[in-house]
This record gives structure tokens, C-alpha cells and sequence, in this order.
């Protein structure tokens, strides 16, 4: 089993949809956890910090749930600028492990 | 401010090269870490090193190795070149205390033939 699994995807949608993706993570002890969004052929940009209470930036929401080890990030009213491959990313003893990463194409 | 750099951008090498890549972090930043991505995978943690010393190893073979400086830059070195290490290097820093969040280089392409 992989240490972080996401969504396959690829997700297709049009302007203005909300899309969530999901992750998942094997290893329990994990303490700390990001969503990153990669561009093609540029470097992953910190998107946000994921909190156990939850937590928003505009039209992004991220859910954490420690018992499910789950993690989840929701998009509103996408924009064609959202278009990008989005990484879950999951901390332990300073190790960081990245999914595999969900591209996400928003159409007009 | 200057974020993460790292040179050269891209790179053409042989197999049985020997490469070195390099990495500034944000200044104040004393952390630095190494991650290998290959073509549609999330990147691979390769190293992590703080204040000189390294704190994380991911599981790459021997013929990978790292160091940081005392201005806290680093050097990522792989010997005997294979094509399996054609891939983007990416660089990170990171700030103690910082919730571990890091932020990357625009990374290093290497191709090897």
C-alpha cells in the first residue's frame, strides 16, 4: 500500500464547479499535512496547511480526519487558473510524502 | 527576496557520470531537502538536512549523497549515473518551527543518455 494515495483522476470541469479531491495516508503517527499545487513542468507551490478543525482560504476548504486518515480538499467556483495538478502531502519525522498527485483541467 | 534557487536548470549526462547539483534556501531558512520526481509521479524524498547535519534519508541507494554548508546551502550528489535518474531535482527550505512547511526550487532536469 502506498504511503499517500489520491484520487487517480484526471478531473474535467467546467468554470464555475465545485471538485473535491480526496487522500488518503497509511502511517498513523503522520503529524503534519499540505496541499500543494504543481503546474506543468514548475515546482510545487504550497496551496495550504491542513488543521484537524478544519480550515478555508477563499474558495478552498480542507478537511483533515486523523481517525480515517483522510484528507480532503473542496474547490468552489473553479476558475480556469485552477487548472493544475493538485499534491497531497503528509509530514513525519521531516520526511515529506506526496501522492501521486490529482491533475485537475477546468474548461470554459 | 530571493526564493529557493537552484543550478543548473537543466543538465544532459551520460550513464557512469558523475553529477552535482546545487541549492541556495530562503535566506534565514536552515533547512534543505532533496526530492527526486519522475515524469507523472509525486515527487521521492531523497534527503533532508538541518543545520549541517543530515536529518532524513528516503530510500535511495549509496550512490546519492548530500551535504549543507554553513550558509546553509547544499549540494546533491549522485555517482554512476543510470537512466532511471533522469528525473527533475527539486530542492526545499524550510524554517524551524515553521509546521514543516516547505517551499521549492524550480528544480534541476536531469537527462541522462
Amino acid at each position: 500500500r502506498k504511503e499517500v494515495e489520491q484520487d487517480p483522476g484526471p478531473f474535467n470541469v467546467p468554470e464555475g464547479a465545485t471538485v473535491a479531491f480526496n487522500c488518503t495516508y497509511s502511517n498513523s503517527a503522520s503529524q503534519s499535512f499540505f496541499w500543494y499545487r504543481q503546474d506543468c513542468r514548475k515546482e510545487p507551490k504550497l496551496l495550504m496547511s491542513v488543521y484537524s478543525s478544519g480550515n478555508e482560504d477563499g474558495r478552498f476548504t480542507a478537511q483533515l480526519n486523523r481517525a480515517s486518515q483522510y484528507i480532503s480538499l473542496l474547490i468552489r467556483d473553479s476558475k480556469l487558473s485552477d487548472s493544475a495538478t493538485y499534491l497531497c502531502v503528509v509530514t513525519l519525522n521531516n520526511d515529506m510524502r506526496f501522492g501521486a498527485g490529482t491533475r485537475l483541467t477546468v474548461k470554459p | 527576496d530571493a526564493g529557493v534557487t537552484q543550478s543548473p536548470t537543466h543538465l544532459i549526462k551520460t550513464r557512469g557520470q558523475q553529477v552535482t547539483l546545487r541549492c541556495s534556501p530562503i535566506s534565514g531558512h536552515k533547512s534543505v531537502s532533496w526530492y527526486q520526481q519522475v515524469l507523472g509521479q509525486g515527487p521521492q524524498f531523497i534527503f533532508q538536512y538541518y543545520e549541517k547535519e543530515e536529518r532524513g534519508r528516503g530510500n535511495f541507494p549509496d550512490r546519492f549523497s548530500a551535504r549543507q554548508f554553513p550558509n546553509y546551502s547544499s549540494e546533491l550528489n549522485v555517482n554512476a549515473l543510470l537512466l532511471g535518474d533522469s528525473a527533475l531535482y527539486l530542492c526545499a527550505s524550510g524554517g524551524a518551527g515553521s509546521n514543516n512547511e516547505q517551499f521549492f526550487g524550480p528544480g534541476t532536469r536531469l537527462t541522462v543518455l
